[in-house]
């Protein structure tokens, strides 16, 4: 079962460069959430989506840009990366908004 | 916004010691779900606690949600080295579809 599928792995970006992190699901789940895990601390959640064409900002979504087309992807966008979107990014999603949380392996994304 | 503390921050004990740690707010939560990280991975799912004073046992693990839903508490009993990772409670408010998470507790277990 592949669950919540995330890619890339690992990225190492320049400041002022873009990218796109990949996140699909195949659990059918109306919920997707982006969160951002810096060393040692708990999640913050950047922005969430509770359906196909609905998105919306979280605790932190600032330099950040997100898309819901279709139920099973949920794509994050950074435009101008910088040293402080240095983290790890976690995609996760649910099947209601409060209930269990499946999360994907996560990209380490390092700005330099 | 809603905050979770969560204490200690870190906590390293010898393999079948004891451990609380703990999850608080001033803020009052539908429900309260655990989770544990290990490194490279996201958060698994524990629990999840809904109604105050609930506990729920899971194995060696003991998991309480306070009176008043505003703090919970995880208890693990005779630890062992496959419980080291970093344990993180998750929130959601009441009429909140978002689950807070809190600071997190990085466990280690030391054989």
């Amino acid at each position: 079962n592949a669950g919540v599928t995330q890619t890339p792995k690992f990225r190492i970006l320049k400041i002022g460069q873009s990218m796109t992190l990949q996140c699909t699901q195949d659990m059918n789940h109306n919920y997707m959430y982006w969160y951002r895990q810096d060393p040692g601390m708990g999640l913050k959640l950047i922005y969430y989506s509770v359906g196909a064409g609905i998105t919306d900002k979280g605790e932190v979504p600032n330099g950040y840009n997100v898309s819901r087309s279709t139920t099973e992807d949920f794509p994050l966008r950074l435009e101008l990366a910088a040293p402080s979107q240095t983290s790890v990014y976690f995609c996760a999603s649910s099947y209601t908004g409060r209930g269990k949380l499946f999360f994907g392996s996560g990209t380490q994304l390092s700005v330099l | 916004t809603q905050l979770l503390e969560q204490s200690p921050q870190f906590l390293s004990i010898q393999e079948g010691e004891n451990l609380t740690v703990y999850c608080n707010s001033s803020s009052v939560f539908s429900s309260l779900q655990w989770y544990r990280q290990e490194p490279g991975e996201g958060p698994v799912l524990l629990v999840t606690v809904v109604t105050g004073g609930e506990v729920k046992k899971l194995k060696r693990l003991t998991f309480q949600f306070g009176d008043a839903r505003k703090d919970s508490s995880l208890h693990i009993t005779a630890a062992q080295p496959g419980d080291t990772g970093l344990y993180l409670c998750a929130g959601a408010g009441v009429g909140n579809e978002k689950l807070t998470f809190g600071t997190g507790t990085r466990l280690t277990i030391i054989p």
